[in-house]
C-alpha cells in the first residue's frame, strides 16, 4: 500500500531561521507531489506541486520542494521563516494510477517571533 | 480560484440517529470529489472517492453502509453517517478536483462532527 512519511512530528523555529521538512513516499510508479499548509483554524491550503521537468519546484509565500526520486522524497525548504508560517504542513502524493491522494500525517511548525 | 463549500461547519447529534453533510464545489464543475476524516493532530484520511453519476469507492476499511456518498451533480457531493455513534466524532474534509484526472484538489473547511 501507498504510504507518505514526515519525520518531523514538531518543529519549534525561531524567525528568520530556514526550515526543511522531511517527506518520503513509498511507490514505484509515477507520482504527482504536493505540500499543503493548514494556518490555525482554516482549511488546506496548496503550497505547491510536483507533477514533472524541474524537481526543484517554487511555491507561495517563499517555499519550495526538491523531489529526490531515487530518495522518493519531497523535502520542504524555506530559507527565512516568519511568525505567520505557524500552521500544519502535510506532504500529500497522488500516484498515476488514479485520482487519490495520500496525505502524510503532519508537522506542526511553531515559529517564535 | 476555485471555491468549495461545506455545510454545516459543525454539529451534533445525538448516538444512533443520521448526519448529513454537503460539499458543494462553487465555481467550477467537480467531476470527482473525495472525501476524508482528520483526527486531532493527525492527517487526513481518505475515506472515499465519488464520481458524478456512479457509485463511490471507498478506500480499505471504511464501510459503505455506515458512510454513504452521494454525488448527484457536478457541483454537490454528499456525506451521510448513518446510526452515528460517539466513535464517528471527528473532523469530516471534503475536495473537489475539476476534471476527471484530479490533478489539484481543492479543499472545503471541514465539517465537526459531534456525537453525544
Amino acid at each position: 500500500a501507498q504510504s507518505v512519511s514526515q519525520h518531523n512530528h514538531h518543529v519549534i523555529l525561531s524567525e528568520a531561521a530556514s526550515l526543511e521538512l522531511g517527506c518520503n513516499y513509498s511507490y514505484g510508479g509515477t507520482v504527482n507531489l504536493f505540500w499543503y499548509v493548514q494556518y490555525p483554524g482554516q482549511h488546506l491550503q496548496l503550497l505547491l506541486k510536483y507533477f514533472s521537468g524541474d524537481p526543484l519546484v517554487k511555491g507561495i509565500k517563499g517555499f519550495e520542494a526538491e523531489f529526490i526520486k531515487s530518495k522518493f522524497s519531497f523535502n520542504l525548504r524555506k530559507p527565512s521563516v516568519q511568525w505567520s508560517d505557524t500552521a500544519e504542513y502535510f506532504c500529500a502524493v497522488r500516484p498515476d494510477t488514479g485520482n487519490q491522494f495520500y496525505f502524510g500525517t503532519g508537522t506542526s511548525l511553531t515559529v517564535i517571533p | 480560484g476555485a471555491v468549495v463549500s461545506q455545510h454545516p461547519s459543525r454539529v451534533i447529534c445525538k448516538s444512533g440517529t443520521s448526519v448529513k453533510i454537503e460539499c458543494r464545489s462553487l465555481d467550477f464543475q467537480a467531476t470527482t470529489m473525495f472525501w476524508y476524516r482528520q483526527f486531532p493532530k493527525q492527517s487526513l484520511m481518505l475515506m472515499a472517492t465519488s464520481n458524478e453519476g456512479s457509485k463511490a469507492t471507498y478506500e480499505q476499511g471504511v464501510e459503505k453502509d455506515k458512510f454513504l456518498i452521494n454525488h448527484a451533480s457536478l457541483t454537490l457531493s454528499t456525506l451521510t453517517v448513518t446510526s452515528a455513534h460517539p466513535e464517528d466524532s471527528s473532523f469530516y474534509i471534503c475536495s473537489a478536483g475539476a476534471s476527471r484526472s484530479a490533478y489539484e484538489q481543492y479543499f472545503g473547511p471541514g465539517t465537526r462532527l459531534t456525537v453525544t
